[in-house]
């Protein structure tokens, strides 16, 4: 089975909007970490957001918000007031906490910000 | 604090030729981990380094191989290069141990096999 599922392979997005990028996750270890990256055109990996599998509140950085639902394994991105500068690929990631060292990506999903 | 750096960030080869990637972490994290990204297969996880070992390994061929310094320098190596071994390949680091630390990532080499 897939670790991370990104099934939005593209999404476009109103300048000023909200958009929501879905990331599902599957493990059977309770100590995980969930993180969230943006790689624009450039190809360099910017890391935005990360949810510890113990946290009680849902994190967030300026603008990224991830919206954890642990029964459900999923783990959304929430970029509130898209800005096109926002318009890049997005990968979900995790990290086990047995296998503390290995990252697993999702396929990504291609965001468009339209003026 | 120096990110991580990755050098050449370009390459051309030609198949059959070897290549060698270098890779310098964050000061102080002592993981350093190896990806290779191409529009078809997305981001694959090669290996990761830590304190000079070999600590988790991809499912990629013998060909791919890497070897940490004890400065933390991280350097990849690809034998009898394949026409699909043109990719983005990234660098990571982090910090030592705990699972809560996220991957900084290098600008990437980007290798062109032809």
């Amino acid at each position: 089975a897939q670790k991370i599922t990104q099934t939005q392979p593209g999404m476009f997005v109103q300048e000023k909007e909200a958009v929501t990028l879905d990331c599902t996750y599957d493990t059977s270890d309770p100590s995980y970490g969930l993180f969230w990256y943006k790689q624009p055109s450039s190809g360099e990996m910017i890391f935005l957001i990360y949810q510890g599998s113990y946290d009680q509140q849902n994190a967030t950085e300026g603008r990224y918000s991830l919206n954890f639902q642990k029964a459900r394994k999923s783990a959304n991105l929430v970029i509130s007031a898209s800005q096109l500068g926002d318009s890049a690929m997005y990968f979900c990631a995790m990290r086990e906490g047995y296998n503390f060292n290995k990252f697993y990506f999702g396929s990504g999903t291609k965001l468009n910000v339209k003026p | 604090k120096a990110g991580v750096t990755q050098t050449p960030r370009y390459l051309i080869k030609t198949r059959g030729q070897q290549v060698t990637l270098s890779c310098s972490p964050i000061s102080g994290h002592r993981s350093v981990s190896w990806y290779q990204q191409t529009p078809g297969q997305g981001l694959q996880f090669l290996f990761e380094y830590f304190s000079e070992t070999q600590r988790n390994k991809g499912n990629f061929p013998g060909r791919f191989s890497g070897r940490q310094f004890s400065n933390s320098r991280s350097e990849m190596n690809v034998s009898t290069l394949e026409l699909g071994d043109s990719a983005l390949y990234l660098c990571a680091s982090s910090a030592p141990g705990l699972f809560y630390y996220e991957q900084y990532f290098g600008p990437g080499t980007r290798l062109t096999v032809t």
